[in-house]
């Protein structure tokens, strides 16, 4: 069955300091991953994908097929950067079906 | 652009009565995807709408549920007969294409039953 596990409800860090956010995936087909953010009484938004290998707000993502991860990353935590993150699979067949982790809330201390 | 709108924003309802949801899309987006999202829990896909079609409500639960997004006119999630287990977040999110990968979010309507 396909899953996203994010396995930290809650992960604190001072402002500076590196953060790693995880995420693991379970499926069987060609994955298309995701992560998507939630600030404080804003809507879910889309922070970046797999596919386009880019870096957002100094976030970057690697798909590793091998360990099924999608780790989201940044080398300096910033305040703005508290808010709740979600990973999210894209199941193959045409359109976006989007199946969610339960996602993580990321607590940046000044 | 005022981006996709969901109304109403907070919903009560007593166990037994009907809940509609609207989701209106982005100007110019023709598909719209609904989430349920339970307390301490991710999103959950409920379905999938083209403007007149279901595609795909694989994540609709089998009984009191129901869907329509009308060639004129706002998305809307039905539930009959609610329950106190559907007090949840409810998203809509819409998209311009079929295949378009990125999904834009409505501010969701939170659903309590009493």
């Amino acid at each position: 069955a396909q899953r996203v596990t994010q396995p930290e409800k809650l992960l604190s860090v001072f402002k500076g300091a590196p953060v790693e956010l995880k995420c693991n995936y379970s499926y069987s087909g060609s994955p298309e991953l995701f992560w998507y953010v939630q600030y404080s009484r804003q809507r879910l938004q889309l922070l970046l994908r797999h596919i386009s290998r880019e870096s957002i707000k100094g976030f970057t993502a690697d798909l590793n097929k091998g360990e099924t991860s999608f780790h989201l990353k940044k080398p300096f935590a910033q305040e703005e950067d508290s808010a709740m993150y979600y990973c999210a699979l894209s199941l193959s067949g045409g359109y976006n079906k989007l199946i969610f982790g339960a996602g993580t809330r990321l607590a940046v201390h000044p | 652009n005022a981006g996709v709108m969901q109304n109403p924003r907070h919903l009560v309802r007593r166990r037994g009565q009907e809940a509609r949801l609207r989701c209106s899309p982005m100007k110019g987006h023709s598909h719209v995807y609904w989430y349920r999202q339970l307390p301490e829990e991710g999103l959950k896909f409920m379905v999938y709408l083209q403007k007149e079609n279901i595609i795909d409500e694989s994540g609709m639960p089998k009984e009191r549920f129901s869907a329509e997004f009308p060639k004129e006119g706002p998305s809307i999630l039905r539930i009959q007969q609610v329950v106190r287990g559907d007090s949840a977040a409810y998203f809509c999110a819409s998209s311009p294409d079929r295949g378009g990968y990125e999904q834009y979010f409505g501010p969701g309507t939170r659903l309590t039953v009493t």
